[in-house]
């Protein structure tokens, strides 16, 4: 157990519907990231928050969009979903977020598979 | 454009010899290189990683081996136990480990008993 927690496990919904995908860090971690994994595909890095700012973004979609709350859970938001954005999504958490720091390792959650139909 | 490649989906491994997964990258701003393990329905686990200061870094049956000049890193399991039997991204970063993960598309290994 990572000690990061992701809800639901599971989703399924149809097209064109929005969704929301809930992250908890592990206690004392400021940063959040997000991956999406696709099918045979290794995890796309979408977008990062350190302690409720955002820090980083990757090849994250228009329709997506994320927070982190004041107390650091994070959410991932998919609107007008496409069949495409089937695919497991990762939160990861590591103590913090900053350049030049030292390596911190990022723990990461169950994830959720979200299923578009 | 894919910056870390594992060129091999997948590797069978006999219990007890050398499980060895490669990882090549393109990136040259990429300065530290981590192995990830992952089994089914649970998150990736980080298992060892290598600053590019270094060449090879060591922990327990698991060592990985970075080649700069040719963007190559491996990992090295010996001796292979049914327990890593598993699917193994490699992964890298820049400015010392806190940015973004880029990872690799993953390597699946089974070890026979």
């Amino acid at each position: 157990d990572s000690g990061v927690t992701q809800t639901p496990k599971h989703l399924i919904t149809a097209t064109g519907q929005r969704v929301t995908l809930r992250c908890s860090p592990r206690s004392g971690d400021l940063s959040v990231y997000w991956y999406q994994q696709s099918l045979d595909q290794g995890l796309q890095f979408l977008i990062q928050y350190y302690n409720g700012e955002e820090r980083a973004k990757g090849n994250i979609l228009e329709r997506f969009s994320a927070q982190q709350f004041p107390d650091l859970h994070s959410e991932l938001n998919l609107s007008s979903l496409e069949l495409g954005d089937s695919a497991l999504y990762f939160c990861a958490s590591s103590v913090v977020g900053r350049r030049g720091s030292g390596y911190n390792e990022q723990f990461f959650g169950p994830g959720t598979r979200l299923t578009v139909l | 454009d894919q910056q870390v490649k594992q060129n091999s989906p997948s590797l069978s491994v006999q219990e007890g010899r050398i499980s060895i997964l490669n990882c090549d990258y393109t990136n040259s701003m990429f300065d530290y290189f981590l192995w990830y393990k992952k089994y089914p329905a649970e998150g990736p686990t980080f298992l060892i990683s290598i600053s590019s200061i270094k060449d090879k870094n060591e922990d327990g049956r698991f060592t990985v081996f970075l080649n700069k000049s040719a963007k190559h890193l491996s990992l090295h399991i010996v001796p292979s136990q049914p327990g890593d039997s598993a699917v193994y991204f490699c992964a890298a970063t820049t400015n010392f480990g806190n940015e973004k993960l880029t990872f690799g598309t993953g390597t699946r290994l089974t070890i026979i008993p």
